[in-house]
Order: C-alpha cells, then structure tokens, then sequence
C-alpha cells in the first residue's frame, strides 16, 4: 500500500478558473477527509466521506467548492471561479473507519494568481 | 462544536532539553486523539494515536497522554534533538476530526 495520495502536488491558476484535485485514500478506508490549511494555522475541517455518503460539510465549504467521492474509493475536490483567498494547501487524509487512525497524503498545493 | 487549543504556539529549546506540548479540547465526547507532526511545505505524519479508553500512549521518545474528562492531552518529548524541529498537531476525533493551530518547535544544536 503506498498510502494516501493527492494529485496535483502544486497548481497554480488564475483567478476565475476552475480547478479540480483528487484524492486516492488507503484502500479499504471507508472514511476520506478534506481539510485547507492557510500558513501558520492548522488544517481546518472541510468535509468528509463515508463511502460514497458525504456526511458532513463545513461553512468553510461555500458553493463555489464541492466534493464527491462517487464509488467510495478516490475523491475529487472542484473550486469554481477560484479567489485569490482560496490559495491554500489542500489535504486529504483516510481512516478505516471513524474513529480509526487517520493517514494523510503530502497535499495539493495551490497558488491563484 | 468541538474546539481545540495548543499551547504554546511556538518552543524554542537547547538539544538535549525534555518539553511538554500542550492540546485541550472542549467535548470530551470523542473516541481518541491523535498526535502529528508537520515538516514545512509536507503532509501531517501521524506520532500516536491515544484511544478514549487509555490513558497513555508510547513510541520511542515521544510519551502521549489524555484526560478525557479535563479535556487534555500533553505530548511529552525526551531529549530533543535538531531533527525534532516541526510543527506538532494534535487532532480530536469524534464524529469528525478537528485539529488545534499546532505548535512550532524549534530546538537549537
């Protein structure tokens, strides 16, 4: 198992463009997380999975930003019309199940310019 | 809504020093808390995990504890090192997982 993985490592877009990035939990892990952290601040609860169910969606999570995880496995985060505030390290972690030790992958990186 | 705290937010030490870092949380409804470490610019590399039932966790020089009912957990680090150098997390995990702003350790050689 090669753990967690996002993809991009690092995307830098306009500002106004739209930028999806995906997120390959452990396999077997029920429950898949995403979290944004701003330099200097600990990573704040975005949403997160269990299987496909997405159970629970911060305030943080405007409607320019949705999550799916469609088969339970690999999830994707879109960011419409992207804002110069949304520049963040995006990470994604996974557990077995809530509760359970949680894994995080290396993060997506993303500058808007 | 579950609210972490660490304290301090930042440690500076001479190597060789033992610390102590500090997580309180406020809903002691959780079913464990777990300790990360966080290079610059990397992912969150998971220390220890200290389910709701124990008291205390163990790995090497790190030596975790947890108060459920004080809304406390203390991360105890015994003869840094330079390499320690990081921004430790502590994470409470209770339907979801919520994190405190973490604590930026830096030891000196």
């Amino acid at each position: 198992d090669t753990g967690v993985s996002q993809d991009p490592r690092h995307k830098i877009t306009k500002r106004g463009q739209n930028v999806t990035f995906r997120c390959d939990p452990i396999s077997e892990h029920n429950r898949l997380y995403w979290y944004r952290q701003t330099l200097g601040q600990g990573p704040e609860f975005l949403t997160y999975f269990q299987n496909e169910a997405q159970l629970e969606k911060s305030r943080l999570l405007s409607d320019r930003f949705s999550a799916e995880r469609p088969k339970g496995s690999f999830s994707t985060l879109e960011i419409q019309r992207t804002e110069q505030g949304d520049s963040a390290m995006y990470l994604c972690a996974s557990s077995l199940q809530g509760g359970f030790e949680a894994f995080f992958g290396q993060g997506t990186r993303l500058t808007v310019v | 809504k579950q609210e972490v705290t660490q304290i301090p937010a930042a440690l500076s030490v001479p190597e060789g020093e033992n610390l102590v870092l500090n997580c309180s949380f406020t809903d002691s409804a959780i079913y464990n808390l777990q300790w990360f470490r966080q290079d610059p610019g990397k992912g969150l590399t998971s220390l220890l995990l200290i389910q709701s039932s124990q008291r205390e966790q163990t790995s090497g020089r790190l030596n975790a504890s947890l108060d459920k009912s004080s809304g406390r957990s203390t991360l105890y680090i015994a003869a840094s090192q330079p390499g320690d150098s990081a921004t430790y997390l502590c994470a409470v995990n209770g339907n979801d997982m919520r994190f405190g702003a973490g604590t930026r350790l830096t030891v000196k050689p």
